[in-house]
């Protein structure tokens, strides 16, 4: 069974605070690693798919980076703001049609 | 606008009573999914389609039907509903392959008494 972890489960920091998670995932038969960022009571917005080892993405103060050879990525937040409290989520791609979703890292940045 | 646009957005129904959760884009996307979040579990698939009349099981799809007769519309059946189906439901779709992001609906939270 493809099992996709992340951690921490929440997380709490002070505006201003820079943060990362991490999802860890099956390096084998792997395709792809999708970042999702989820408010409360909207519905989860990609913020990045990165397929090749090494890769990293960025946008705004958000970058991703991704190890396929050792199965994991980290999400960085620079300075966060309170807008940036949700709940991010990440998923493996293992064959064309299936996503792995993990059970999330809920950041909440108190002003 | 592109979206995805899912109804109901709640839905309170008791066990038996047959309910469809309607799911349409209008992005021309060839592949389109149903998920189910439960707290502490991640988003667990239940059905998919890669194109029309092309649906397949996800991981957890007892309990459901899809149908997939037009490309914009997959939408989500539950038969007899039971307690256990109580969850959210979002409806997905997405463009090309695999390393193209999903696109979400706004999501269907379903109280089965």
């Amino acid at each position: 069974i493809l099992n996709v972890e992340q951690s921490p489960q929440s997380l709490h920091v002070q505006e201003g605070d820079s943060t990362n998670f991490t999802c860890s995932f099956p390096s084998s038969n792997f395709y792809a690693l999708h970042w999702y960022r989820w408010e409360t009571a909207k519905s989860p917005e990609a913020l990045f798919v990165m397929t090749l080892n090494g890769d990293e993405k960025k946008k705004g103060r958000i970058s991703a980076t991704l190890n396929t050879k050792e199965g994991y990525s980290y999400l960085y937040i620079k300075g966060s703001q309170p807008e940036d409290s949700a709940t991010y989520l990440c998923a493996g791609a293992y064959n064309t049609d299936k996503l792995i979703f993990g059970t999330g890292t809920r950041l909440q940045v108190f002003p | 606008e592109a979206q995805v646009t899912q109804n109901p957005r709640y839905l309170i129904t008791v066990t038996g009573k047959k309910l469809t959760v309607t799911c349409s884009q209008n992005m021309n996307h060839e592949y389109m999914s149903w998920y189910r979040q439960d707290p502490g579990l991640g988003l667990r698939q239940i059905y998919y389609s890669m194109n029309v009349e092309v649906t397949d099981k996800g991981d957890v799809p007892e309990g459901y039907k899809v149908s997939r007769k037009e490309k914009r519309n997959f939408p989500l059946i539950l038969e007899s509903p039971s307690p256990n189906q109580t969850s959210l439901y979002f409806c997905a779709s997405r463009g090309g392959a695999v390393h193209s992001p999903l696109h979400f609906g706004n999501g269907t939270r379903l109280t089965v008494t």
